[in-house]
């Protein structure tokens, strides 16, 4: 069955701008979440999505969001881009919350922010 | 939440058995420990997670103490293609956030 897919995979955008980024889950997967790996901080929880819902989220400010569509489809937006804000986005799903057997990775989007 | 302490780094011959330790000495009773590993640039990869009891699957074995304030995870075999950052997380039980630390670099070297 396909993975988790993660669209685009490179990005760059300009300081200032906002990007929005898509995660489509594993079949059957109900839960959605986001994390920020940079070489500086490593891997950052953002947030988690279960039914259209954010259920948990980690420590970014507001220009971080996120939601969840009907079909667990997920996409994150970033807004007033900061040159620190260059990472590797990486989408995780899982089939719930509390899952025993935690997540699959997507591939990620790399951003660069210039 | 539990915080684990990982070794940054270490090397492997191959073919030997790779023992990655971890400790998690605040883990609470509920929590299970969780071990990915992440090979350059990709997602991290699910190897294997267990609560109290020793675990095994195709890839690795994991092994709790019996207080579960520390545990270690084995690759039988190591290879070339084992070499990746390895990352030992314990879960909070209130949802599937996962806080990965700084985990071990793994080198298996020929």
């Amino acid at each position: 069955k396909a993975g988790v897919t993660q669209t685009p995979r490179y990005l760059i955008k300009t300081r200032g701008q906002q990007v929005t980024l898509s995660c489509s889950p594993i079949s059957g997967h109900r839960s959605v979440s986001w994390y920020q790996q940079t070489p500086g901080q490593g891997l950052q929880f953002l947030f988690e999505y279960f039914s259209e819902t954010q259920r948990n989220k980690g420590n970014f400010p507001g220009r971080f969001s996120g939601r969840q569509f009907s079909n667990s489809r997920s996409e994150m937006n970033v807004s007033t881009l900061e040159l620190g804000d260059s990472a590797l986005y990486l989408c995780a799903s899982s089939s719930s919350l509390l899952s025993t057997y935690g997540y699959t990775f997507g591939s990620g989007t790399r951003l660069t922010v210039v | 939440d539990a915080k684990t302490t990982q070794p940054p780094s270490m090397d492997c011959a191959e073919g030997r058995a790779a023992n990655l330790p971890c400790n998690h000495s605040t883990i609470s009773g509920n929590e299970y420990v969780y071990w990915y590993r992440q090979i350059h640039s990709q997602g991290p990869q699910y190897i294997i997670h267990g609560l109290k009891n020793n675990e095994t699957n195709e890839m690795a074995s994991l092994i709790i103490t019996e207080d579960r304030k520390s545990s270690t995870l084995i690759l039988p075999h190591a290879t070339l293609r084992d070499t990746a950052v390895y990352y030992c997380i314990v879960r909070p039980d209130t949802g599937n956030q996962f806080y990965f630390g700084t985990g071990t670099s793994l080198t298996v070297i020929p």
